[in-house]
């Protein structure tokens, strides 16, 4: 069945370091993948998209990269800062619109 | 320019109640998504609009739920009669197109079925 696995523990980084959380899927050809942001009581928000014959993107401090033969996705956010503590969420999207999400993973930026 | 809205933010009910959510798109946003997230699980889908057309509901779990977008602007997603299994958290989103487009996400609503 398809299957969408993001780091199941919650990752703690020390401030000023590089975070980085994987995205792995199996059995699924995705046409996009997108990240987003979810902080407690909201609703999610979106970092970045991706798309199937792109390598990476990147915006500001956050990178993407999209292996579509490893079926992972990478995304770092560089000098992290404790602003960025929060939930990320991975999300494919199939050629039917409807988007396939991870359930996520917690990132602790400690000053 | 104003978000995607929901109401209520909480609503709690009783088994067997029936509860309406409604969500405000953002104006002009021809898409508008139902989610839900239950409790320890990942964001599922629920349904899709095209202004008022139903574009895919692949995803509505059973008959108990209904969702409506009467003149393409906001949305109604009524359960009845709820049972405990729908508790978790509705999440509406739009956007202004399909396909490898962002979506804006409202702030949800905690729905909780006793």
């Amino acid at each position: 069945s398809q299957k969408i696995e993001q780091n199941s523990e919650a990752l703690n980084i020390q401030e000023g370091k590089t975070a980085t959380l994987t995205c792995n899927y199996t059995n699924y050809s995705p046409a996009y993948l997108q990240w987003y942001r979810q902080d407690p009581g909201r609703g999610p928000v979106f970092l970045l998209l991706i798309r199937e014959n792109e390598k990476e993107k990147r915006k500001e401090r956050l990178k993407v990269t999209f292996d579509t033969t490893l079926k992972q996705s990478l995304f770092h956010i560089t000098a992290s800062q404790p602003a960025d503590s929060a939930t990320y969420l991975c999300a494919l999207e199939s050629n039917n619109r409807k988007l396939i999400w991870g359930l996520g993973t917690s990132l602790a930026v400690n000053p | 320019e104003a978000g995607v809205t929901q109401f209520p933010s909480h609503s709690v009910i009783e088994k067997g109640q029936t509860v309406t959510l409604r969500c405000d798109p953002i104006s002009g946003h021809d898409n508008l998504y139902w989610y839900r997230r239950v409790m320890g699980k990942e964001i599922k889908f629920l349904l899709h609009f095209v202004k008022e057309s139903k574009q895919d509901e692949s995803g509505m779990p059973n008959n108990r739920f209904l969702a409506e977008r009467t003149g393409g602007t906001y949305s109604t997603l009524k359960v009845q009669p709820a049972e405990l299994e729908d508790s978790g958290v509705y999440f509406c989103a739009s956007s202004p197109r399909q396909g490898g487009e962002k979506l804006f996400f409202g702030s949800g609503t905690q729905l909780s079925v006793l």
